[in-house]
């Protein structure tokens, strides 16, 4: 069984604190994901990573950023907490786009409340 | 520009009635689209993908590059199928985008 595992599930912070979302896999998947989940907008992707040191914007950048040293652990930092980033935060793993899988494996979710 | 569209927020249905999650994207490349599935306080999870052709749990969903849409269809709902269900697209270089999803409720 896959196992995708985000270290907090809820985490209550103040605006400007620099709040850090762990994501580990155990599958050696060579994609992660970052996605936040809001009623009425689904999934939106904030920053995905193909390789260990390697990332790309997804959608919705802005005001996050995000590590990945080790090829199964991928971090979210905001850097400044704002209310606005009151959301879900889902990580996900995959395999590439050429393994012709595409199944992301997700994990349960980081339930972030900016006070 | 990628997108995925899902046209309904909600939608209703009786038990035994057939269902239709609609859903539609842009991209200029080769898609591949996906279904991904919440129940109530679980994971998202894959229910299935347009290159396998497959049925899950009595679901199907036909891709029409015409009219470039992944419709998911049942033809008898059961309570179980209350859930959200998203489109994914996945483009080729690995990024994976999420339309805003449709909540199913089955009435009994």
């Amino acid at each position: 069984d896959v196992k995708v595992t985000q270290s907090s599930r809820y985490l209550v912070k103040r605006t400007g604190e620099k709040v850090f979302l762990e994501c580990v896999q155990d599958m050696d998947h060579e994609n992660m994901f970052w996605y936040r989940q809001d009623p009425g907008l689904g999934l939106r992707l904030i920053y995905f990573s193909y390789d260990v040191k390697m990332k790309e914007k997804g959608d919705i950048p802005e005001g996050y950023s995000v590590s990945r040293e080790k090829k199964e652990r991928f971090s979210l930092i905001l850097e400044s907490a704002s209310t606005n980033q009151t959301s879900m935060y889902l990580c996900a793993t995959g395999v590439t786009w050429a393994s012709n899988t595409g199944e992301l494996f997700f994990g349960e979710g980081s339930r972030l409340t900016v006070l | 520009a990628q997108r995925v569209t899902q046209p309904e927020k909600l939608l209703s249905v009786f038990k035994g009635a057939p269902v239709e999650l609609k859903c539609n994207y842009s991209y200029s490349g080769s898609p591949e689209l996906f279904w991904y599935v919440q129940y109530s306080r679980q994971r998202l999870q894959l229910l299935l993908r347009h290159i396998s052709r497959e049925s899950i749990k009595g679901f199907t969903a036909d891709l029409n590059k015409g009219e470039t849409s992944f419709h998911l269809k049942k033809p008898f709902a059961q309570e179980e199928d209350s859930a959200m269900y998203y489109c994914a697209l996945e483009t080729s270089y690995d990024k994976v985008i999420f339309g805003p999803g449709t909540s199913l409720s089955v009435i009994p």
